[in-house]
């Protein structure tokens, strides 16, 4: 059973760079024709594609985010990470990391809540 | 950019009823590239239906999905308590790639 966890500082103050990783557990990130992505959810909204990572290190990004955004790979470490800059209150969110099967989450971590404050 | 309108906001159902969510895009979609999601609160969402009809493993058959084009609905066919929660659809578009939500449906208990 494919598990993930999402860890990272859950205060980041404006204008600096939220920094999360998701570690990969019951399965080798490696196998299988999967992508890893990330998602946000801000508090009592809807759900954000952020970006997409393949093994090989080919990334896709949401056009509104992608200026900012930077994910990437660690398949020595089994775990994926992103980096999203210049960060501003309207980027308070939970953030969840999931297996994509290309054109669909099947397995997604728990979330982490991020707040974006001075 | 696929717009993807779901309709009702809310739905007020008892234990035992049928329940029918609409997801409505802004342009046709591949029925392949069609997801409905289940989220309870301070839950991750959880996969229901990928590919506008086929349930995820280890999902209830009461859960069905339909559609095509831009039109796609879920169908849950004898609410059970643990199904009150928010509903969400998605779409993946490859040009650019993307994923985009729906609002969602929160399926409440009347």
């Amino acid at each position: 059973q494919v598990q993930l966890q999402e860890s990272g500082p859950g205060l980041v103050k404006p204008s600096q760079t939220l920094s999360l990783t998701c570690t990969v557990s019951g399965g080798s990130i490696s196998s299988g024709s999967y992508y890893w992505s990330w998602i946000r959810q801000p508090a009592g909204k809807g759900l954000e594609w952020i970006g997409r990572i393949y093994t090989s290190g080919s990334t896709n990004y949401n056009p509104s985010l992608k200026s900012r955004v930077t994910i990437s790979v660690d398949t020595s470490k089994n775990q994926f990470s992103l980096k999203l800059s210049s960060v501003t209150a309207a980027d308070t969110a939970v953030y969840y990391c999931a297996r994509d099967f290309v054109w669909y989450f099947d397995y997604w971590g728990q979330g982490t809540l991020v707040t974006v404050s001075s | 950019e696929i717009v993807l309108t779901q309709s009702p906001g809310t739905l007020s159902l008892s234990p035992g009823e049928r329940a029918t969510l609409s997801c409505r895009a802004s342009q046709s979609v591949s029925s392949s590239y069609l997801a409905w999601y289940q989220q309870k609160p301070g839950q991750a969402p959880r996969l229901l239906i990928y590919g506008a009809s086929s349930r995820a493993t280890g999902i209830p058959d009461r859960f069905s999905g339909s559609g095509s084009g831009t039109d796609f609905t879920l169908t849950i066919s004898r609410l059970e308590p643990e199904d009150f929660a928010v509903y969400y659809c998605q779409q993946y578009g490859s040009s650019p790639d993307l994923y985009t939500f729906g609002q969602g449906t929160k399926l409440e208990i009347k």
